[in-house]
């Protein structure tokens, strides 16, 4: 399968605890984005890499939100002392280098904060 | 900011009848997305609108754009149930979402 994947598919965690989800773009896929969708709601921007350089950070994003992509491969998001208002889906996508960035999104992450 | 907004937010139509979901946006962008979202899955991209006038069509779907008037349409043709799913628009490069269409086909 060569399309965006994530990882855990679900997660659900206490209050307090931190937790990190995995997204691998597809295979030559430079520019890749993460997104939180809240039930009955559109997803909402929350940071953009090129590469291995984050470029944007949405102010969605408080500082307990942190993100990263070494090597400008695989990206990796993580909550710190999760609170019950980060339970969300969280969906990954990825676009080419050149093109109209029409984005290709993973299966999303779910996340459930008790 | 830029704010996107969809019309209507629900729509419950009949097999083989005809129906279009409207999306405004707030500034200008050069370029629209159209996606699919079928419950408890991800999106699937359905058409991307760079130019003033550009119309796409892909099955009972089709797609437009009027820059000036900040508007697309996604007009459905002879609706059938594999079409129930809630269908967003999304403007800019960072996508900014609309509040989404969800559509329900009866037979």
């Amino acid at each position: 399968d060569t399309g965006v994947s994530q990882d855990p598919r679900h997660k659900i965690t206490k209050r307090g605890q931190n937790v990190t989800f995995r997204c691998d773009p597809i295979s030559e896929h430079n520019r890749l984005y993460w997104y939180r969708q809240t039930l009955g709601q559109g997803p909402e921007f929350l940071t953009y890499f090129q590469n291995e350089a984050q470029l944007e950070k949405s102010r969605l994003l408080s500082d307990r939100f942190s993100a990263e992509r070494p090597k400008g491969s695989f990206s990796t998001l993580e909550i710190q002392r999760t609170e019950q208002g980060d339970s969300a889906m969280y969906l990954c996508a990825s676009s080419p280098p050149r093109g109209v960035n029409e984005q290709f999104f993973g299966p999303g992450t779910r996340l459930t904060v008790l | 900011e830029l704010k996107v907004e969809q019309n209507p937010l629900f729509l419950s139509m009949q097999e083989g009848k005809n129906y279009t979901i409207y999306c405004n946006y707030s500034t200008t962008s050069d370029r629209l997305y159209w996606y699919r979202q079928d419950p408890g899955k991800s999106l699937e991209s359905l058409f991307v609108l760079l130019s003033n006038g550009a119309v796409k069509q892909e099955g009972r779907l089709m797609a437009s754009l009027d820059t000036k008037a900040r508007l697309s349409t996604l007009h459905i043709t002879a609706a059938v149930h594999d079409l129930s799913a809630t269908y967003f628009c999304a403007v800019d490069e960072k996508l900014t979402f609309g509040t989404g269409t969800r559509l329900t086909i009866i037979p």
